[in-house]
């Protein structure tokens, strides 16, 4: 079955250490995001890649890195800069950069929570 | 920037009643306005969804409306089932914006049986 798998389901780190998250998706999507989930805060928007080897920072890129490598992977690093990093994160993708087209569907992975002890 | 409003936070219903959930935006260059569901440790997905150019769609027992001229949108849910029960998210994506959607804060709907 095609979908997006994301791993560790959960994290615990401890501060000052980085962590990274790993997204992958056998769907051949071209468009991969990342989101972090706070409760009463809904979504909001960490980075996103339209295409291999190209990214842009979302709304709360600060204390987050990406890579974008090979189609499939969109790797998500919680670096010791971000300030308050427990949350749940939430790796989507769809089939084709939003600017070409009038509207495109998000498939969501099922999520990784990470707490810092 | 588009800004996305959600009310309620939190919905309690009876079973085989209605549930209305809405949702107001910022941005009159917002044309794509999705619905999300999302069940407890799971990732949301899509439920319905709903473009600039139509005012209403349906589906079973979920539709959506949209108002461009007030710019809000509404989720309504009729004959609800317990596992109707989830966290309910609408969204905005504006025209040209790489796919971005601005999210709202989230309902959780309970149904009691």
């Amino acid at each position: 079955d095609g979908g997006i798998t994301q791993s560790p389901k959960y994290l615990f780190r401890k501060e000052g250490q980085n962590v990274t998250l790993s997204c992958e998706q056998n769907l051949n999507h071209d468009a991969m995001y990342w989101y972090r989930q706070d409760p009463g805060q809904g979504l909001r928007l960490i980075y996103y890649s339209q295409i291999v080897n190209d990214f842009q920072k979302g709304d709360i890129a600060e204390g987050y890195s990406v890579s974008r490598e090979k189609k499939e992977s969109f790797p998500l690093t919680v670096t010791s800069a971000q300030k308050n990093p427990t949350a749940f994160y939430l790796c989507a993708s769809s089939p084709e950069p939003g600017h070409y087209s009038g509207a495109n569907v998000l498939t969501f992975g099922a999520g990784s929570r990470l707490t810092v002890l | 920037g588009e800004n996305v409003e959600q009310h309620p936070s939190t919905l309690s219903v009876q079973e085989g009643d209605s549930a209305v959930i809405k949702c107001t935006y910022s941005d009159s260059a917002s044309n794509y306005f999705p619905w999300y569901k999302q069940e407890l440790g799971k990732g949301p997905q899509l439920i319905i969804d709903i473009r600039s150019n139509v005012g209403e769609k349906k589906d079973q027992r979920i539709a959506v409306t949209l108002n461009k001229t007030a710019k809000h949108f509404s989720l309504h849910i009729t004959e609800t089932q317990p596992e109707d029960s989830a966290v309910y998210f609408c969204a905005a994506r504006l025209r040209d914006q790489g796919g971005k959607l601005i999210f709202g804060q989230g309902t959780e709907l309970s149904v009691k049986p």
